[in-house]
């Protein structure tokens, strides 16, 4: 079964409004989750990495007041997309490596099923 | 810097033909590779991994091998199924990053 859920699964909202998106590790903590970008037909783009205890690491190119990252604990980490302009609608992916937070296994991650912004 | 490059899809083929699905990485240092599938309305999962030069990853029937020497982890099945309809991505796995490639979009009919 599914061991990362997101919340929503699908959202939309107006322009200039904020958006909390909700990544949950369901079988293990995890100290270390991803949120990922994906445009349509394009590939996925990592935007930040999220920290339990400790501010989000961005990707350079991402704007850190615009996309909020919050590691509330060690199960959920958030992304609010705040002021949400058309241009923000996306497919929003998290992840968390495959056990839980170690850095030698980054390189297995497991995913959600994503959450898919529309901004009107 | 690091990227991967894979062949566009969409990919169309009928039910118990070979699939070939091409990708090329480039990259410092030896990076690990891996395929990984999205069905329709689930999350990705991963398919396989090479973690060095020459490294045969297989899985669910479907195989890449890790060629240094062409930079390359192509995709392979000698038979494909309806089931196997889903997007395929190629990813390489460095500095604590995953890559991924834009994604193949495959569609198997009856």
């Amino acid at each position: 079964g599914a061991v990362v859920s997101q919340h929503p699964s699908w959202v939309i909202c107006k322009s200039g409004t904020s958006v909390k998106i909700e990544c949950r590790s369901l079988d293990f903590q995890a100290t270390t989750m991803f949120w990922y970008r994906q445009f349509p037909k394009q590939s996925l783009m990592l935007m930040a990495t999220s920290n339990e205890g400790s501010k989000a690491t961005y990707e350079q190119g991402v704007e850190k007041d615009k996309f909020l990252i919050n590691h509330a604990s060690l199960t959920l980490s958030t992304l609010t997309v705040t002021s949400a302009h058309p241009e923000d609608s996306s497919f929003y992916i998290c992840s968390r490596p495959k056990l839980g937070g170690i850095g030698s296994s980054y390189n297995e991650q497991f995913f959600g099923p994503g959450t898919r912004l529309t901004v009107l | 810097g690091n990227s991967v490059t894979q062949m566009e899809g969409p990919v169309t083929l009928s039910e118990e033909a070979f699939l070939t699905i091409n990708c090329t990485y480039t990259a410092t240092g030896y990076p690990s590779l891996f395929w990984y599938v999205q069905y329709p309305g689930e999350g990705l999962q991963l398919l396989l991994k090479a973690t060095k030069a020459d490294d045969k990853g297989s899985n669910k029937g479907f195989e890449a091998t890790y060629r240094k020497e062409t930079t390359s982890f192509h995709l392979e099945k000698g038979s494909v199924q309806v089931s196997d309809s889903a997007v395929y991505f190629c990813a390489l796995f460095s500095a604590s990053k995953i890559i991924f490639g834009s994604g193949t979009r495959l569609s198997i009919r009856p």
